[in-house]
């Protein structure tokens, strides 16, 4: 089926870098989501893709959508304590209805 | 807003027990999602809905069994509980077919002893 694998599995940044996580997939997918979840509570989506190439920015995040339709990456700038958290990228399933893949998750630790 | 309630933000069960765990929304969404989330394994789902009375297995349906009499209220059973469902387990609903974004419970951390 449908898998998708997520590098790092987690890093440790200082406060103010710059950080980097992609998501990759033996499949092609349609669209491409990222969630950030905080400690002790549930994923909220943060940037959808929608179109290979595509690339979209929400504040200091920005992601962009794999030409190859396989991959994605999602970039944090001048990290600030707030952004711990689990970062998951997510893709609908080619089947019926609307269900979808996670991936792993990449935790991300802020160090002040 | 969408906000997602799950029962309970913590639960320990005996194995053996059966186990209710209850989602609401309060924003009239058709598909609802139940997923169980695992360190290094991520979300997994177990059992969506897209309708009232309407259930369709996920990944990972074995030991769970679900319910929903109202559109929305979404409920999670596992008829006997067992230790290797100690996990984290999130509600979700999702507007339509033609959505792409889930709104999320908090979850509701099982432990099973």
């Amino acid at each position: 089926g449908q898998q998708l694998n997520q590098s790092p599995q987690s890093m440790f940044i200082q406060e103010g870098e710059d950080v980097s996580m992609n998501c990759t997939s033996s499949s092609i997918f349609n669209t491409w989501l990222w969630y950030k979840q905080d400690p002790g509570e549930g994923p909220v989506l943060l940037i959808a893709l929608y179109k290979a190439g595509e690339l979209t920015s929400n504040g200091r995040l920005t992601a962009q959508f794999g030409i190859t339709r396989k991959d994605s990456f999602l970039n944090i700038s001048a990290s600030i304590p707030s952004d711990v958290g689990i970062y998951f990228c997510a893709g609908p399933l080619i089947n019926y209805g609307q269900n979808f893949v996670f991936g792993p998750g990449t935790r991300l630790s802020v160090l002040p | 807003d969408v906000k997602v309630t799950q029962s309970s933000r913590y639960l320990v069960k005996r194995t053996g027990e059966k186990v209710f765990l209850e989602c609401v929304q309060d924003m009239d969404h058709e598909n609802m999602f139940w997923y169980r989330q695992d360190p290094g394994l991520g979300l997994r789902l177990i059992y969506f809905s897209y309708d009232v009375k309407m259930k369709e297995k996920g990944d990972i349906p074995e030991g769970y069994s679900v319910s929903r009499e109202k559109k929305e209220r979404f409920s999670l059973i596992l008829e006997s509980a067992s230790t290797n469902q100690t996990s984290m387990y999130l509600c979700a609903t999702l507007r339509d077919r033609a959505s792409y974004e889930q709104y999320f419970g908090p979850g509701t951390r099982l432990t099973v002893t």
